[in-house]
């Protein structure tokens, strides 16, 4: 079995540059949900994508975008980053349909926003 | 209401001793109660998740307590080792794997040797 995998593992941007984070579900999986954590604080639900559609969302404005591709992978895209948009982005695959609640993360991406 | 409330910020224990995390939640929509254990650089890690028609899981050395009631529950770690140093955090979410999981701001946690 597969487990939840991101890249890239770091990334350093620019504020006002755009960013693009990816993620493999776990196999088998068919749901894919994102998370913002800032330091020190619990992770924050962004939104989630299932069937290539949004699910969901959290409170994030606009320019927070995603994308979830016919092999269930899924792309987080942020426009006009801003400082504060700083963080570990997690995604979280689960499997829509079935009788377990459970949602598995990935290791994360580390954004740096100078 | 869909905050989750999570106490002490920090908890340090002696090797052997047990740890105690508490956690509330308002929502009463809330069905399923994970706890993630989080290790510096990783994504958080299922620990253990209890539902609310029962009152106490227990899993290796990890114990939840829940009470409905008064909308808590914590987590006790036995015979605790310097390897359950992390950040621990307890989370509510809906009925279904597609519901988003409302954190706890978490506990990080400090064993002794």
């Amino acid at each position: 079995e597969t487990g939840v995998t991101q890249s890239p593992t770091h990334l350093i941007k620019t504020r006002g540059q755009q960013v693009t984070l990816r993620c493999s579900s776990q196999s088998g999986h068919n749901t894919v949900s994102w998370y913002q954590q800032a330091l020190g604080q619990g992770p924050q639900f962004i939104f989630q994508y299932y069937r290539e559609e949004e699910n969901g969302r959290g409170n994030f404005p606009p320019r927070f975008s995603g994308l979830q591709f016919p092999n269930y992978s899924s792309e987080l895209n942020v426009n006009a980053l801003e400082l504060d948009d700083s963080a570990l982005y997690l995604c979280a695959s689960s499997l829509l349909g079935s009788t377990s609640y459970e949602q598995y993360f990935g290791p994360g991406t580390r954004l740096t926003v100078t | 209401q869909q905050q989750v409330k999570q106490s002490p910020q920090s908890l340090i224990v002696q090797k052997g001793g047990i740890p105690i995390i508490n956690c509330a939640y308002e929502n009463t929509a809330f069905d399923y109660f994970p706890w993630y254990q989080q290790f510096p650089g990783k994504g958080p890690a299922l620990l253990i998740a209890i539902r609310p028609d029962v009152s106490e899981k227990k899993e290796g050395r990890f114990t939840i307590s829940f009470n409905k009631s008064a909308k808590q529950f914590s987590l006790h770690i036995m015979d605790s080792q310097p390897g359950d140093s992390a950040t621990y955090f307890c989370a509510a979410s809906g009925y279904s794997s597609a519901s988003k999981i409302i954190f706890g701001s978490g506990t990080r946690l400090s064993i002794r040797p």
